[in-house]
């Protein structure tokens, strides 16, 4: 079992819908989760982090977090063509230090 | 500004060379990393320091060495020993207190002829 699983995708919605991506994590020690948003051929950017059960919301984006089924998601409301990248979900393990372990990344396709 | 730079952008190695990639932060973090990231995969973990003279192996080390003389340097060499080294490197730093979240640099993209 791989300790961060993402949903490769593609997925696709269209122009001014809600994208939804999921990442789920097997250590349920876990304490911080992160958003990164990549671009092709760039590096990754950072989103949104999260720490407590619930939702955190940053304009467009909102992360939300449930420790007990051990699942981060991001939403994106109103996607434009602009948020089309890959998504990686990163998550700070137990007795990780300051290490992350990355998913393997969504990629989004917001179309016209 | 404050940031992480990486040089160089791209490289390209001949068999059977070793090859430094570089990597400053002028954000006065502690901790810095080295990732490999191949086409449709993840980020995987090379190396990491926490700080100045100390650094740990991450899941992919061997192959590849790294120093940290300097707070705002960690050098990545690529050795001959390197049997697949053709990917994309990144580097990222963090604090070590509060939430840790790890910023990159642009990466360097290392081809072997």
């Amino acid at each position: 079992q791989k300790e961060v699983e993402q949903n490769s995708g593609p997925l696709s919605v269209p122009e001014g819908a809600i994208a939804s991506l999921n990442c789920t994590y097997s250590d349920r020690g876990s304490q911080s989760f992160f958003w990164y948003r990549q671009y092709s051929g760039k590096s990754p950017e950072l989103i949104m982090f999260i720490y407590s059960n619930g939702d955190k919301e940053d304009g467009r984006f909102t992360a939300q977090l449930n420790k007990a089924s051990q699942y981060v998601s991001l939403l994106i409301r109103d996607s434009q063509p602009s948020d089309s990248a890959t998504y990686l979900c990163a998550v700070r393990p137990t007795g990780g230090g300051n290490k992350l372990t990355f998913g393997t990344g969504t990629q989004l396709k917001v179309e016209l | 500004d404050g940031g992480i730079t990486q040089s160089p952008k791209y490289l390209f190695r001949k068999e059977g060379q070793n090859v430094t990639l570089s990597c400053e932060q002028n954000l006065n973090h502690d901790a810095m990393y080295w990732y490999r990231q191949d086409p449709g995969q993840g980020l995987r973990l090379i190396y990491y320091s926490q700080i100045v003279n100390d650094f740990q192996k991450g899941d992919i080390a061997e192959g590849y060495s790294v120093s940290r003389e300097k707070k705002e340097s960690f050098p990545l060499t690529v050795t001959s020993a390197q049997k697949n080294p053709t990917a994309f490197y990144l580097c990222a730093s963090t604090r070590t207190s509060g939430i840790n979240e790890q910023f990159f640099g642009p990466g360097t993209r290392l081809t072997v002829l």
